[in-house]
C-alpha cells in the first residue's frame, strides 16, 4: 500500500520560515492536500491541489510538490501556526494520509 | 454553508456494535462522496471508508474491512458507519468528511465534521 512519511516534529521561531515535507513514492504525480489541525478540533485544509491555498488561509502558508517530495511552507510563522499538519494523496481507491508533523513555535 | 454533523458515538464493549452517523448540509449531497476518517487518541489520522454520491460504490480499509458497513440515504443528507465485531484499536474519534471533487472523482477533503468518539473497552 501507498506510504506518505512525514518527519515527527519541526521547531520554528516567530517569524522564520517553517518547512514540512512529505515524502512517497512519485508523490510529484500525484495531488497533494495539506491539512492543520489544532488541539481538539478538526483538520481543515491549507493548501489543495499542492499549491492552492483556500479562501480565508493566510498568504503565509505556500505548497510544492515534485519528485517524491512534497512541501508545505509557512513563511514569517506566527505562534496560532503551532499545530499538528497531515499530507495526504489519493491513491488505489484509498485516501492516504501521512504520518503527521507537529510544528512548534518557539 | 456546509455542515457535517456525526452522532452516534460512545463505549462499548470489545466485539460489539456501534453506528454512528452524518447529518449533511449546504451542499448538493448526492453529488460528492463522503467518507470516515478516524484519528486515536494522541496519534495520526487514518482512512476509514468511502462511498460514492449514488451509493454505489464502498471503499474500506483493511483494518475494517468485513467489520464496518458505509451507507447513505441521499434523500435524508445523511452518512452512516456500521460498526460491528468493535476492538480496542478501534478507538478513536471518527470524522465525517466531504471530497472536494465530485461528479465520481475522488481526491481530498474540504469539510469535516467535529467528530464523535468511540471507546471500545470492557
Amino acid at each position: 500500500s501507498y506510504e506518505l512519511t512525514q518527519s515527527p516534529s519541526v521547531s520554528v521561531s516567530p517569524g522564520q520560515t517553517a518547512s514540512i515535507t512529505c515524502s512517497g513514492d512519485k508523490l510529484g504525480e500525484k495531488y497533494v492536500c495539506w491539512y492543520q489541525q489544532k488541539p481538539g478540533q478538526s483538520p481543515v485544509v491549507v493548501i489543495y491541489q499542492d499549491t492552492k491555498r483556500p479562501s480565508g488561509i493566510p498568504e503565509r502558508f505556500s505548497g510544492s510538490n515534485s519528485g517524491n517530495t512534497a512541501t508545505l511552507t509557512i513563511s514569517g510563522t506566527q505562534t496560532m501556526d503551532e499545530a499538528d499538519y497531515y499530507c495526504q494523496a489519493w491513491d488505489s481507491n484509498t485516501y492516504v494520509f501521512g504520518t503527521g508533523t507537529k510544528v512548534a513555535v518557539l | 454553508e456546509v455542515q457535517l454533523v456525526e452522532s452516534g458515538g460512545g463505549l462499548v464493549q470489545p466485539g460489539g456494535s456501534l453506528r454512528l452517523s452524518c447529518a449533511a448540509s449546504g451542499f448538493t449531497f448526492n453529488n460528492y462522496a463522503m467518507s470516515w476518517v478516524r484519528q486515536a487518541p494522541g496519534k495520526g489520522l487514518e482512512y476509514v471508508s468511502t462511498i460514492t454520491g449514488s451509493g454505489g460504490a464502498t471503499y474500506y480499509a483493511d483494518s475494517v474491512k468485513g467489520r464496518f458497513t458505509i451507507s447513505r440515504d441521499n434523500s435524508k443528507n445523511t452518512m452512516s458507519l456500521q460498526m460491528n465485531s468493535l476492538r480496542a484499536e478501534d478507538t478513536a474519534v471518527y470524522y465525517c468528511a466531504k471530497d472536494s471533487r465530485g461528479y465520481g472523482d475522488f481526491l481530498d477533503f474540504d469539510y469535516w465534521g467535529q467528530g464523535t468518539l468511540v471507546t471500545v473497552s470492557s
